[in-house]
């Protein structure tokens, strides 16, 4: 089945340990993104990938890193995570350019940091 | 501030109405994409449409776009107490910024039974 995953699809931490969201899909796409959501805020998108070893910045990167090493994988990493990152985070990826093609979303991710 | 930014923030509705919601961006864009989303679950893709496109149809679903007045909209038509989700409209940033997505804020839809 073609999917995309993502663990853990829930996390309480607290401030400042280190925390890594693995995002993998099994379509062979491109373009990887992760989003955030917040009420009132909707989605905004933190990173994405247009390929293995190519990544940039989306809206609001700051207090996050992402990786590619791999095509399948786009793990998320917060290397110190604060209260203000506590949200739903959603993984997606698409064959080609995100804007010219539809995308997969992951089930989510709703972390809590204390 | 965001690209797309979805009208009515809720709408409540009976079955077997038609529902529709609109989609309003300020930059010119390359596609517009509609999504949609069960409370607390992933998105799904519903519509993608170009911007040479004015006008697409899926099942129950109509999607126009008018790029003149940097507007979309989403009719559901004979909606089902199934189609009860929110509604995300999706655009890219066309020559500045194509290969990222921003979406609004989403249109709440509960359809009544």
């Amino acid at each position: 089945e073609a999917q995309v995953t993502q663990n853990p699809r829930y996390l309480i931490t607290v401030t400042g340990k280190k925390l890594t969201v693995t995002c993998s899909q099994n379509m062979n796409h491109e373009y990887m993104s992760w989003y955030r959501q917040d009420p009132g805020l909707g989605l905004r998108q933190i990173y994405y990938s247009m390929n293995v070893e190519v990544t940039d910045k989306g809206d609001v990167p700051e207090g996050y890193k992402v990786s590619r090493k791999e095509k399948r994988n786009f793990p998320l990493i917060l290397e110190s995570p604060s209260p203000n990152q506590t949200s739903l985070y959603f993984c997606a990826s698409s064959s080609g350019v995100g804007s010219y093609n539809e995308q997969f979303f992951g089930p989510g991710t709703r972390l809590t940091v204390l | 501030s965001q690209q797309g930014e979805e009208d009515p923030q809720a709408l409540s509705i009976q079955e077997g109405e038609n529902a529709t919601m609109n989609c309003s961006y300020k930059t010119s864009i390359n596609n517009l994409q509609w999504y949609r989303q069960n409370s607390g679950r992933g998105l799904v893709h519903l519509i993608l449409i170009r911007s040479n496109e004015r006008e697409k149809h899926s099942g129950r679903l109509r999607v126009t776009l008018d790029t003149s007045k940097k507007s979309s909209s989403l009719l559901i038509t004979a909606s089902r107490a199934a189609d009860t989700a929110s509604y995300f409209c999706a655009t890219d940033g066309g020559e500045t910024s194509g290969s990222r997505l921003t979406f609004g804020e989403g249109t709440q839809l509960t359809v009544n039974p």
